[in-house]
This record gives C-alpha cells, sequence and structure tokens, in this order.
C-alpha cells in the first residue's frame, strides 16, 4: 500500500486568497491525482500530475485556478486560486498503488472553507 | 467519455440484513471496477474490485457481481454491521487510472 500525508487537513480562507495543499507519499509513484469532493458529493478528478511535465487537466479544471507541481516522485502540490465560496470543498491527493493492481490510494484530505 | 450512475443514494437496512448498491456505467471499454468505502471523515478505501474477465468476487461479506453486457455491477453486503455504515462510491475504469466514480451511497445499518 501507499501511505499519503497531505496537509493542511483544513483550513479556513476569505475570498479571493490562495491556498497550496501539500502532498507527500511515502514511495516513488509515476502519476499523482488530485479530486475535488464537494459537500455530500462524489469525487471529481480535477487533475493527474506527472513528475517532469505539466499536469493534465480534467474539462472543468484550468491550470490558472489549480495550478499544480510535482518536482519529484514523493511530492506533489495544487493550489486553489483566487478562492471563492464554491471552492469550498475537500481536496484529496490520491496514488496509484506501487504493485500496479489498479487500487486507489487517497489521502486524508484538505476540507478547505472559503468566506 | 465514461458516466457512472449509482443507485439508490441513501439506504437504511436493519443489522442482519443484506444491502445491494447498483451501477451502471456507459464506456464499454472500462475493464475495472472497484468500490470505495468513506465513513465520516475518513478517506476513501477500497473494498472490493472487480475485473472485466470475472463474474463475480467474493470476499467475507462482501460481494460483487459484473454484467458486461448490461454495463452494470453491483455490490453485495450481507450481514450488515453497524460498522459498514458509511457512503460506499462504486467507480470504472478503462485502465488509464482516470476514475469516474458514481454519485455514492449512504448505507446506515440500524442497530
Amino acid at each position: 500500500s501507499a501511505v499519503i500525508s497531505q496537509k493542511p487537513s483544513r483550513d479556513i480562507c476569505q475570498r479571493g486568497t490562495s491556498l497550496t495543499i501539500q502532498c507527500q507519499v511515502d514511495s516513488q509513484v509515476t502519476m499523482m491525482f488530485w479530486y475535488r469532493q464537494q459537500p455530500g458529493q462524489s469525487l471529481t478528478l480535477i487533475a493527474t500530475a506527472n513528475q517532469g511535465s505539466e499536469a493534465t487537466y480534467e474539462s472543468g479544471f484550468v491550470i490558472d485556478k489549480f495550478p499544480i507541481s510535482r518536482p519529484n516522485l514523493t511530492f506533489s502540490t495544487l493550489t486553489v486560486s483566487n478562492m471563492s465560496p464554491e471552492d469550498s470543498s475537500i481536496y484529496l491527493c490520491s496514488v496509484s498503488g506501487p504493485t500496479n493492481t489498479g487500487e486507489l490510494f487517497f489521502g486524508e484530505g484538505s476540507r478547505l472553507t472559503v468566506l | 467519455g465514461e458516466n457512472v450512475e449509482q443507485h439508490p443514494s441513501t439506504l437504511s437496512v436493519q443489522e442482519g440484513d443484506s444491502a445491494v448498491i447498483k451501477c451502471t456505467y456507459s464506456d464499454s471499454a472500462s475493464n475495472y471496477f472497484p468500490w470505495y468505502k468513506q465513513e465520516l471523515g475518513k478517506r476513501p478505501q477500497l473494498i472490493i474490485d472487480i475485473r472485466s474477465n470475472v463474474g463475480e468476487k467474493k470476499d467475507q461479506r462482501i460481494a460483487v457481481t459484473l454484467n458486461k453486457t448490461a454495463k452494470h455491477f453491483s455490490l453485495h453486503i450481507t450481514e450488515t454491521q453497524p460498522e459498514d455504515s458509511a457512503v460506499y462510491f462504486c467507480a470504472a475504469t478503462s485502465g488509464t487510472y482516470k476514475y469516474i466514480f458514481g454519485t455514492g451511497t449512504r448505507l446506515k445499518v440500524l442497530a
């Protein structure tokens, strides 16, 4: 399995500000994924982050709003820029397992509340 | 693109009864179907999965069935216990790690 640490675990932010979420994995992984889970909703893929290349964003998500860094094989950051109350969500980092079974492992999530 | 529908959205059962959650998918290329359990305030965790070359898989009280022709798969939990209370998500992927998750089912097991 993969152990994923995310921080912050939660934060309250002011409208118009930006916040960067960090994700640290205990093993080297090729792909890291960022998901958004709005209150009471399902998980929606924001982007896939590969080391050494630009992140691949899903429909409805853009780099200017959600810039992602992937400096090495164990770490990634997601920034939520120019936040509005609609950005209040749980943001989850995820990686595929080291044995390539298809299983996704998730971090505990970062719960953001935008006032 | 892939679309995954999940039903019901909420499900209440008496302790000891069975619970069934159903999902349908649209992309015939999907070949991996995991089920995740998310307890309140916790991360989603895999509980069982099935690949397209298998029709059924069982792990103790949990089983998953897959009907490729009809493009639907189901989660079956027998002898439910209060600790089974959680939100369950199905998902489908064609092997690219791009998972499409269902909308979730909130299961409540009544003691």
